[in-house]
Protein backbone atom coordinates (compact mmCIF):
# COMPACT_ATOMS: atom_id res chain seq x y z
CA UNK A 1 0.00 0.00 0.00
CA UNK A 2 0.86 3.55 -0.17
CA UNK A 3 3.55 5.33 2.32
CA UNK A 4 3.19 8.48 3.20
CA UNK A 5 6.69 10.26 4.84
CA UNK A 6 6.48 13.44 6.44
CA UNK A 7 9.49 15.85 7.58
CA UNK A 8 10.82 17.47 9.81
CA UNK A 9 9.25 14.95 12.53
CA UNK A 10 10.18 17.76 15.00
CA UNK A 11 10.33 21.16 14.51
CA UNK A 12 10.83 24.38 17.04
CA UNK A 13 10.45 27.97 15.82
CA UNK A 14 10.73 30.96 17.49
CA UNK A 15 7.46 33.36 17.64
CA UNK A 16 7.26 35.21 13.95
CA UNK A 17 9.07 32.93 12.19
CA UNK A 18 8.11 30.79 8.92
CA UNK A 19 8.00 27.26 8.17
CA UNK A 20 8.03 24.56 5.51
CA UNK A 21 6.20 20.78 6.47
CA UNK A 22 6.76 18.16 3.46
CA UNK A 23 4.84 15.28 2.78
CA UNK A 24 5.81 12.53 0.47
CA UNK A 25 3.56 9.65 -0.72
CA UNK A 26 4.78 6.93 -2.76
CA UNK A 27 2.40 6.69 -5.42
CA UNK A 28 -0.63 8.54 -6.73
CA UNK A 29 -3.26 9.85 -5.28
CA UNK A 30 -7.12 11.00 -5.58
CA UNK A 31 -7.07 13.53 -2.27
CA UNK A 32 -4.53 14.86 0.17
CA UNK A 33 -5.51 16.43 3.71
CA UNK A 34 -3.62 18.24 5.96
CA UNK A 35 -4.21 18.67 10.04
CA UNK A 36 -3.35 20.30 12.81
CA UNK A 37 -3.77 18.33 15.79
CA UNK A 38 -4.61 20.31 18.83
CA UNK A 39 -3.29 19.82 22.34
CA UNK A 40 -6.26 18.58 23.44
CA UNK A 41 -6.17 15.95 20.40
CA UNK A 42 -8.68 17.24 18.33
CA UNK A 43 -7.84 16.99 14.43
CA UNK A 44 -8.52 20.42 12.62
CA UNK A 45 -8.91 20.70 9.02
CA UNK A 46 -6.28 23.05 7.16
CA UNK A 47 -6.45 22.07 3.36
CA UNK A 48 -8.24 19.06 0.98
CA UNK A 49 -5.88 19.72 -1.68
CA UNK A 50 -5.52 17.11 -4.41
CA UNK A 51 -3.52 19.12 -6.58
CA UNK A 52 -2.55 22.99 -6.89
CA UNK A 53 -2.22 25.69 -4.26
CA UNK A 54 -4.47 26.94 -1.91
CA UNK A 55 -3.99 29.47 1.02
CA UNK A 56 -6.10 30.61 3.88
CA UNK A 57 -4.52 32.97 6.17
CA UNK A 58 -1.33 32.78 7.13
CA UNK A 59 -1.41 29.16 6.13
CA UNK A 60 -1.09 28.09 2.73
CA UNK A 61 -0.44 24.66 0.69
CA UNK A 62 0.67 23.15 -2.52
CA UNK A 63 0.12 19.41 -3.72
CA UNK A 64 2.50 18.56 -6.82
CA UNK A 65 0.63 14.76 -7.50
CA UNK A 66 2.73 14.54 -10.37
CA UNK A 67 5.65 14.63 -7.99
CA UNK A 68 4.12 12.63 -5.26
CA UNK A 69 4.57 15.82 -2.53
CA UNK A 70 2.76 17.96 -0.88
CA UNK A 71 3.99 21.06 1.51
CA UNK A 72 2.53 23.16 3.98
CA UNK A 73 3.59 26.81 4.43
CA UNK A 74 3.35 28.53 7.90
CA UNK A 75 4.26 32.11 7.94
CA UNK A 76 4.53 34.34 11.18
CA UNK A 77 4.55 31.37 12.99
CA UNK A 78 1.48 31.98 16.64
CA UNK A 79 2.28 30.06 19.89
CA UNK A 80 -1.38 28.96 18.70
CA UNK A 81 0.18 27.10 15.81
CA UNK A 82 1.90 24.73 18.02
CA UNK A 83 0.59 21.22 17.85
CA UNK A 84 0.86 18.03 15.24
CA UNK A 85 0.74 18.56 11.62
CA UNK A 86 -0.69 15.13 9.56
CA UNK A 87 -1.22 14.65 5.99
CA UNK A 88 -3.51 12.11 4.73
CA UNK A 89 -3.82 10.26 1.10
CA UNK A 90 -5.95 8.73 -0.45
CA UNK A 91 -5.08 6.26 -3.04
CA UNK A 92 -7.52 5.98 -6.33
CA UNK A 93 -9.47 2.69 -6.40
CA UNK A 94 -9.12 2.23 -2.25
CA UNK A 95 -11.53 4.30 0.60
CA UNK A 96 -8.36 4.31 3.04
CA UNK A 97 -7.16 7.89 3.90
CA UNK A 98 -3.43 6.90 4.70
CA UNK A 99 -1.43 8.93 7.69
CA UNK A 100 2.27 10.15 7.64
CA UNK A 101 3.69 9.94 11.34
CA UNK A 102 3.30 14.00 11.83
CA UNK A 103 5.76 17.16 12.30
CA UNK A 104 5.23 17.77 16.43
CA UNK A 105 6.04 21.85 16.13
CA UNK A 106 6.55 24.00 18.82
CA UNK A 107 6.43 27.89 18.97
CA UNK A 108 8.40 29.66 21.29
CA UNK A 109 6.82 33.45 22.54
CA UNK B 1 -23.78 23.22 12.43
CA UNK B 2 -23.23 20.53 14.68
CA UNK B 3 -19.74 18.67 13.82
CA UNK B 4 -18.87 14.83 14.56
CA UNK B 5 -19.31 13.93 17.60
CA UNK B 6 -18.12 10.77 20.11
CA UNK B 7 -19.43 8.96 22.99
CA UNK B 8 -18.38 8.67 25.62
CA UNK B 9 -15.33 10.83 25.43
CA UNK B 10 -13.31 8.39 28.12
CA UNK B 11 -13.77 5.08 28.50
CA UNK B 12 -12.00 3.02 31.46
CA UNK B 13 -12.39 -0.65 31.43
CA UNK B 14 -10.90 -4.28 32.84
CA UNK B 15 -8.90 -6.48 30.53
CA UNK B 16 -11.48 -9.12 28.91
CA UNK B 17 -14.81 -6.93 29.25
CA UNK B 18 -16.81 -5.60 26.16
CA UNK B 19 -16.86 -2.16 24.62
CA UNK B 20 -19.21 -0.05 22.43
CA UNK B 21 -18.02 3.30 21.34
CA UNK B 22 -20.30 5.84 19.48
CA UNK B 23 -20.05 7.93 16.53
CA UNK B 24 -22.69 10.61 15.18
CA UNK B 25 -21.60 11.78 11.65
CA UNK B 26 -22.38 15.45 10.44
CA UNK B 27 -25.96 15.33 9.30
CA UNK B 28 -26.16 14.09 5.37
CA UNK B 29 -22.86 12.41 5.31
CA UNK B 30 -22.81 9.07 3.51
CA UNK B 31 -19.00 7.87 4.00
CA UNK B 32 -17.91 7.45 7.65
CA UNK B 33 -14.41 6.42 9.16
CA UNK B 34 -13.27 4.72 12.23
CA UNK B 35 -9.35 5.38 12.99
CA UNK B 36 -7.60 4.01 16.15
CA UNK B 37 -4.42 6.51 17.06
CA UNK B 38 -2.23 5.28 20.04
CA UNK B 39 0.27 7.82 21.24
CA UNK B 40 2.77 9.60 19.37
CA UNK B 41 1.92 8.33 16.17
CA UNK B 42 -0.86 9.23 13.27
CA UNK B 43 -4.30 8.04 12.94
CA UNK B 44 -5.10 4.35 11.76
CA UNK B 45 -7.36 3.16 9.55
CA UNK B 46 -9.88 0.56 11.05
CA UNK B 47 -13.62 0.76 8.78
CA UNK B 48 -15.13 2.98 6.04
CA UNK B 49 -18.55 2.85 5.66
CA UNK B 50 -20.34 3.99 2.49
CA UNK B 51 -24.05 4.46 3.52
CA UNK B 52 -25.09 0.91 6.34
CA UNK B 53 -22.64 -1.33 4.61
CA UNK B 54 -18.73 -1.52 5.16
CA UNK B 55 -17.05 -0.52 2.25
CA UNK B 56 -13.38 -1.58 3.63
CA UNK B 57 -12.59 -3.33 7.04
CA UNK B 58 -9.42 -4.25 6.09
CA UNK B 59 -7.39 -2.34 8.92
CA UNK B 60 -9.85 -4.41 11.93
CA UNK B 61 -6.93 -5.92 13.63
CA UNK B 62 -8.88 -9.09 14.38
CA UNK B 63 -12.03 -10.77 14.67
CA UNK B 64 -12.75 -9.23 18.68
CA UNK B 65 -13.48 -5.84 16.97
CA UNK B 66 -16.55 -5.05 14.99
CA UNK B 67 -18.29 -2.18 13.46
CA UNK B 68 -22.07 -1.55 12.58
CA UNK B 69 -23.91 1.78 11.18
CA UNK B 70 -27.51 0.20 10.67
CA UNK B 71 -29.55 3.18 9.46
CA UNK B 72 -26.24 4.72 7.65
CA UNK B 73 -25.80 7.29 10.17
CA UNK B 74 -24.85 6.61 13.46
CA UNK B 75 -21.83 3.87 14.16
CA UNK B 76 -20.94 1.62 16.81
CA UNK B 77 -17.56 0.24 17.36
CA UNK B 78 -17.40 -2.97 19.32
CA UNK B 79 -14.86 -4.55 20.97
CA UNK B 80 -14.56 -7.74 22.55
CA UNK B 81 -12.42 -9.48 25.36
CA UNK B 82 -10.30 -6.36 25.30
CA UNK B 83 -6.64 -6.08 25.92
CA UNK B 84 -4.35 -3.81 27.18
CA UNK B 85 -2.97 -3.04 23.32
CA UNK B 86 -6.28 -1.96 22.63
CA UNK B 87 -6.28 1.36 24.60
CA UNK B 88 -6.04 4.22 22.64
CA UNK B 89 -8.02 7.07 21.21
CA UNK B 90 -10.58 5.78 18.29
CA UNK B 91 -11.43 8.12 16.03
CA UNK B 92 -14.60 8.45 13.86
CA UNK B 93 -14.36 10.85 10.35
CA UNK B 94 -17.31 11.55 8.16
CA UNK B 95 -17.45 12.53 4.98
CA UNK B 96 -20.33 13.57 2.06
CA UNK B 97 -18.38 11.69 -0.64
CA UNK B 98 -20.13 13.50 -3.20
CA UNK B 99 -18.81 14.41 -6.83
CA UNK B 100 -19.36 17.86 -5.91
CA UNK B 101 -18.57 17.97 -2.49
CA UNK B 102 -15.85 15.36 -2.57
CA UNK B 103 -14.98 13.67 0.27
CA UNK B 104 -13.00 15.85 2.73
CA UNK B 105 -13.37 13.99 5.98
CA UNK B 106 -14.53 15.71 9.40
CA UNK B 107 -13.07 14.09 12.78
CA UNK B 108 -15.03 14.05 15.99
CA UNK B 109 -13.19 14.45 19.23
CA UNK B 110 -12.62 10.94 19.97
CA UNK B 111 -13.13 8.23 22.51
CA UNK B 112 -10.11 7.48 25.31
CA UNK B 113 -10.22 3.66 25.98
CA UNK B 114 -8.22 2.30 28.59
CA UNK B 115 -7.89 -1.21 29.29
CA UNK B 116 -7.06 -2.01 32.82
Amino acid sequence: GIQVEQSPPDLILQEGANSTLRCNFSDSVNNLQWFHQNPWGQLINLFYIPSGTKQNGRLSATTVATERYSLLYISSSQTTDSGVYFCAALTSGTYKYIFGTGTRLKVLA
Amino acid sequence: GAGVSQTPSNKVTEKGKYVELRCDPISGHTALYWYRQSLGQGPEFLIYFQGTGAADDSGLPNDRFFAVRPEGSVSTLKIQRTERGDSAVYLCASSPWTTVEGNEQFFGPGTRLTVL
